[in-house]
């Protein structure tokens, strides 16, 4: 059974910092990985997506990799502002269209 | 930009009543979803449809049913609220079409509450 861990599950950093989230997963037979921002009592924001085929990608400040045979994926936020303050989920398709979602990092960017 | 709405964003209910959460989505959308986000548990997937009136169960379908009579809406019931279910319910929609992202679009979120 797939399982996903995401590490730290809070984070407190400075403004200006340059951050990186963590995502594992058990099972390698993976068809991609999202990765999503929650603020609080709201829903989901996708945020990006790699193709298991992929090694990366970036949008903006972010940029997300995939090391599918290691099952691990990190998030890198660059120069991140108060406003980047939210939970970070990745979750793993794994067929079927179902996702595995990890329980999230929350971060605290302090001014 | 995609749209995913629910119709209420809170819900107070008694246990026993049946509860109906309504989710819409504007982008002709194939495949709908809906999860469960609890504390500690993260989501949780309940059931999903990869067409009209085609559905599945996910993980914890037990005490929902659903139903979707038309491509836009998804609906998940509760046919008898308990306590257990309180929670803050989730739908997404994501397109099957080779020509659209694979990701799934979330809607804003129920948090449901059963008294």
């Amino acid at each position: 059974k797939q399982e996903v861990t995401q590490i730290p599950a809070a984070l407190s950093v400075p403004e200006g910092e340059n951050l990186v989230l963590n995502c594992s997963f058990t099972d390698s037979a993976i068809y991609n990985l999202q990765w999503f921002r929650q603020d609080p009592g709201k829903g989901l924001t996708s945020l990006l997506l790699i193709q298991s085929s992929q090694r990366e990608q970036t949008s903006g400040r972010l940029n997300a990799s995939l090391d599918k045979s290691s099952g691990r994926s990190t998030l890198y936020i660059a120069a991140s502002q108060p406003g980047d303050s939210a939970t970070y989920l990745c979750a793993v398709n794994t067929g079927f269209q179902k996702l595995v979602f990890g329980t999230g990092t929350r971060l605290l960017v302090s001014p | 930009d995609v749209k995913v709405t629910q119709s209420s964003r809170y819900l107070v209910k008694r246990t026993g009543e049946k509860v109906f959460l309504e989710c819409v989505q504007d982008m002709d959308h194939e495949n709908m979803f809906w999860y469960r986000q609890d504390p500690g548990l993260g989501l949780r997937l309940i059931y999903f449809s990869y067409d009209v009136k085609m559905k599945e169960k996910g993980d914890i379908p037990e005490g929902y049913s659903v139903s979707r009579e038309k491509k836009e809406r998804f609906s998940l019931i509760l046919e008898s609220a308990s306590t257990n279910q309180t929670s803050m319910y989730l739908c997404a929609s994501r397109t099957v079409s080779d020509s659209g992202s694979p990701e799934q679009y979330f809607g804003p979120g129920t948090r449901l509450t059963v008294t």
